[in-house]
């Protein structure tokens, strides 16, 4: 099972919502990730679990919060967003958080935000 | 971080073989090269992955010159479902993060 999913596959939000993205995998993948991909623009990273700790924040502004509850799940919790954040949510695992692991990735959430 | 430069976009007919060039004079000793295919609304997909001279598998092939500053992936007799968009990514050992670069529109026609 090379499986990556995720849920919601689509959302809309409006500004003062709180809603969350749900991110599963059931490879014994020790890493998770989140990225963010605007429309014809390629994914950025925005966070990094590994061992279920976070490892890596790419300056993401507080109000996406991630969380790793055990080694197959990963969330990310969104507050107060603004329209700028509409864009497709990608989750990934990998075996370790080394760059040569191949990094599985899911179909994505497609966020709106009004 | 390194960083790669692929074309912007490419056409091809049904059939053909496709080969994208991705330039990286800058490579570190320690990076790998690493492609990525991504269909549209769909999460990237691995599809090859190589150090020097070729590499091979059921999906594509990867030559990468002696002096590695440039590599190219071929994808042989290209279907109309291989239109998507190629990235380029170097990886190496230590603890970088995956950085995509703008990528490759590859779209075939019939």
């Amino acid at each position: 099972d090379t499986e990556v999913t995720q849920t919601p596959k689509h959302l809309v939000m409006g500004m003062t919502n709180k809603k969350s993205l749900k991110c599963e995998q059931h490879m014994g993948h020790r890493a998770m990730y989140w990225y963010k991909q605007k429309a014809k623009k390629p994914p950025e990273l925005m966070f990094v679990y590994s061992y279920e700790k976070l490892s890596i924040n790419e300056s993401v502004p507080s109000r996406f919060s991630p969380e790793c509850p055990n080694s197959s799940l990963l969330n990310l919790h969104l507050h107060a967003l603004q329209p700028e954040d509409s864009a497709l949510y990608l989750c990934a695992s990998s075996q370790e958080r080394r760059n040569t692991d191949t990094q599985y990735f899911g179909p994505g959430t497609r966020l709106t935000v009004l | 971080l390194a960083k790669t430069t692929q074309p912007i976009s490419m056409d091809s007919y049904e059939g053909q073989e496709v080969n994208i060039t991705c330039s990286h004079n800058n490579i570190a000793t320690n990076d790998y090269i690493t492609w990525y295919q991504q269909f549209p609304s769909q999460g990237p997909r691995f599809i090859i992955q190589g150090y020097k001279t070729k590499v091979t598998n059921e999906v594509a092939s990867l030559f990468i010159p002696a002096d590695r500053k440039s590599s190219t992936l071929s994808l042989p007799r290209v279907s109309l479902s291989d239109t998507a968009v190629y990235y380029c990514l170097l990886r190496n050992s230590g603890n970088t993060p995956l950085v995509f670069g703008k990528g490759t529109r590859l779209s075939v026609i019939a």
